[in-house]
């Protein structure tokens, strides 16, 4: 079946760039999200791509797709202490489903 | 202030008692969604609706029932919890790709 699957722990010093990885299965997503959950906190869009996109940039955020590979990766630049927090990903076409990743913790250092 | 919210935020029952979560939204979003959260394996979709009477399974539907009578509220209804539907539990709306919102969670115990 579909799936999605993420590194579980990062670790970064503060200022560096931080590179969250996503790997998904079902070539059928159009639709690719990157969300952060904060602790004890529901999880906040941060970013989304078209599956006919390379790249999209938003500020510190960098989203970048290789559909060749089913690789999607999500870069933060000069992370901060802020920015500690669990990052998923997800996949979905136009039916409503969405397909999770396990999650990233992001640990910035100061 | 737009926003999503769940009640209750914390329940612990016992099994075979039915309960139902509460989600409501004030955003007028046609989307709206259930998820539970475990360690290691991040969300999981348990339904989802695009509208008003039109519900679909997610990817772990068992045990659960949904209904969608009004586009505000979306409530999950657990007819017969057991241990294993012991989880964190995420209601979300949605308009278009870029306007999702969460609700805070519900931290669901069956003992």
């Amino acid at each position: 079946g579909e799936d999605v699957e993420q590194s579980l722990f990062l670790s970064v010093r503060e200022g560096d760039s931080s590179v969250i990885n996503c790997t998904y299965t079902d070539s059928s997503s159009t639709y690719l999200y990157w969300y952060k959950q904060e602790p004890g906190a529901g999880l906040q869009l941060l970013t989304y791509i078209f599956s006919n996109m390379d790249m999209k940039q938003d500020q510190r955020l960098t989203v970048l797709l290789n559909k060749k590979d089913k690789h999607l990766s999500l870069r933060i630049a000069d992370t901060q202490t802020g920015d500690s927090a669990i990052y998923f990903c997800a996949g979905g076409g136009n039916t409503g489903k969405l397909i999770f990743g396990q999650g990233t913790t992001l640990q910035v250092k100061p | 202030e737009a926003q999503v919210t769940q009640n209750p935020r914390y329940l612990i029952t016992v099994t075979g008692k039915k309960l139902t979560v509460t989600c409501s939204q004030n955003m007028n979003h046609e989307y709206m969604s259930w998820y539970r959260q475990d360690p290691g394996l991040g969300l999981r979709q348990i339904y989802y609706s695009m509208n008003v009477e039109v519900t679909d399974k997610g990817d772990v539907p068992e045990g659960y029932k949904v209904s969608r009578k009004e586009k505000r509220n979306f409530p999950l209804i657990l007819e017969s919890p057991s241990p294993n539907q012991t989880s964190l539990y995420f209601c979300a709306s949605m308009r278009g790709r870029d306007t999702q919102y969460f609700g805070p969670g519900t931290r669901l115990t069956v003992l």
